[in-house]
């Protein structure tokens, strides 16, 4: 079955550092999306990646995905507060029979 | 366009009772995802359905969990005699035909008692 990966697992960073976490996929992927999870919330939808080497851009977060279509990164430049949360990927194998698989996730701390 | 739409919010049951949590796909979307998510730990997928049909179910335990999406209403997903180790967030997700990005609903928060 499908297999994702996602590194770190933790990561706390002081507010004004940059963040990446990663996401690995053991077979090629249809496409990427990333969630945000602020603690007590619900995920939130960031961003879709679907083409091979896509980098897409939203303000300071930056989301890129791999040639290969089996990785994919998500950067944050210059930490805030308000990045704090749990970044999830989430993963789509084709097919008639669509299945989405998540990450685990990287919990980030953004000490002020 | 409303978003999915999943209720209760958040249900208490006692070990034993039955709980049904409900997820409403926002407009337009015939595939239904269920999560759980258990305190400090990630989603887990459990089911995917399209309108009545499991497509996979390989995420759910075998007994006592069972999940539909009818032709009419909202998807169910329902525990029978709930226990403690029952007790999470659950979290339904829809998308289009087609499996283009998911929704999710602000889940529901199961606790056991």
């Amino acid at each position: 079955g499908q297999q994702v990966m996602q590194i770190p697992q933790y990561q706390h960073v002081q507010e004004g550092e940059d963040f990446t976490t990663y996401c690995n996929s053991s077979t090629t992927l249809s496409n990427i999306q990333w969630y945000k999870q602020r603690p007590g919330g619900h995920p939130v939808f960031l961003i879709q990646l679907v083409k091979s080497g896509e980098v897409k851009k939203q303000k300071r977060l930056t989301f890129q995905f791999g040639e290969a279509k089996k990785n994919s990164s998500l950067h944050i430049t210059a930490t805030q507060t308000t990045d704090v949360g749990t970044y999830f990927c989430l993963v789509g194998s084709g097919g008639s029979n669509y299945k989405l698989t998540f990450g685990k996730g990287t919990l980030l701390t953004v000490n002020p | 366009n409303a978003g999915v739409m999943q209720n209760p919010r958040h249900l208490v049951r006692r070990r034993g009772q039955e709980a049904r949590l409900r997820c409403s796909p926002m407009k337009g979307h015939s595939h239904v995802y269920w999560y759980r998510q258990l305190p400090e730990e990630g989603l887990k997928f459990m089911v995917y359905l399209q309108k009545e049909n499991i497509i996979d179910e390989s995420g759910m335990p075998k007994e006592r969990f069972s999940a539909e999406f009818p032709k009419e209403g909202p998807s169910i997903l329902r525990i029978q005699q709930v226990v403690r180790g029952d007790s999470a967030a659950y979290f339904c997700a829809s998308s289009p035909p087609g499996g283009t990005e998911a929704f999710f609903g602000q889940g529901t928060r199961l606790t056991v008692v």
